[in-house]
């Protein structure tokens, strides 16, 4: 079935620094991948909607300018959280669609700790 | 009022038992309707599609109710494998995928 890596899986920062996750399509061909972040025992929130070769689309209340977001390939995005501070720190999970209506592959995600 | 509510639990179910739990959503306009599985720290995983004329697939039955506005998931004959959160998913659209998640169901089987 369609695979979607995420990396890195667990990163620990200091607070100022910036940190980028890469989400990758291995066997297919994603136009538009999903960022969320998930907060313990909470539910997944939709930050923004990536697509290839344009600018992303951010939900209400996301900061376009703190995480930047590049889909540069069919199979590539990647989100880049900058000037991280401590409640930065949650888990990232990027998805991507095979097409099939509902049907959203999900990385491994990346569980962020900003210090 | 939240897009997708689910009972939070944990529903603490004896092994071999059967569980059920719904989810209700707020935008009548919903288009499709999907039941996702995530393990502790975990990524989700597709679990099921939830049809009109509600639908089966092995040990697990989810029913879509469009004039009460939810859908249910029904797992008989609990494993301990199947302590899990189940995330109820509603897109809104006819097309896309830009899905709304629910806060999930926690499921306990014990033996």
């Amino acid at each position: 079935g369609a695979v979607v890596s995420q990396h890195p899986s667990r990163v620990i920062c200091k607070s100022g620094t910036s940190v980028k996750i890469e989400c990758r399509s291995l066997d297919f061909q994603a136009t538009t991948m999903f960022w969320y972040r998930q907060f313990p025992k909470k539910s997944l929130m939709l930050m923004a909607t990536s697509n290839e070769g344009s600018k992303a689309t951010y939900e209400q209340g996301v900061e376009k300018d703190k995480f930047l977001i590049n889909h540069a390939s069919l199979t590539l995005s990647t989100l880049t959280v900058t000037s991280a501070h401590p409640e930065d720190s949650s888990f990232y999970i990027c998805s991507a669609t095979s097409g099939v209506p509902g049907e959203l592959f999900f990385g491994e995600g990346s569980r962020l700790t900003v210090l | 009022r939240k897009e997708v509510e689910q009972d939070p639990g944990p529903f603490n179910v004896p092994e071999g038992a059967t569980v059920a739990f719904n989810c209700t959503y707020s935008n009548s306009a919903s288009q499709s309707f999907f039941w996702y599985r995530q393990d502790c720290r975990k990524e989700p995983k597709l679990l099921m599609s939830v049809y009109s004329s509600g639908n089966e697939d092995g040990r697990f039955t989810a029913q879509l109710n469009r004039a009460s506005q939810y859908i249910s998931l029904l797992i008989r004959d609990s494993k301990l494998s199947d302590s899990a959160t189940y995330l109820c998913v509603v897109n809104p659209r006819a097309a896309g995928n830009k899905l709304t998640f629910g806060g999930g169901t926690r499921v306990l089987v014990k033996p």
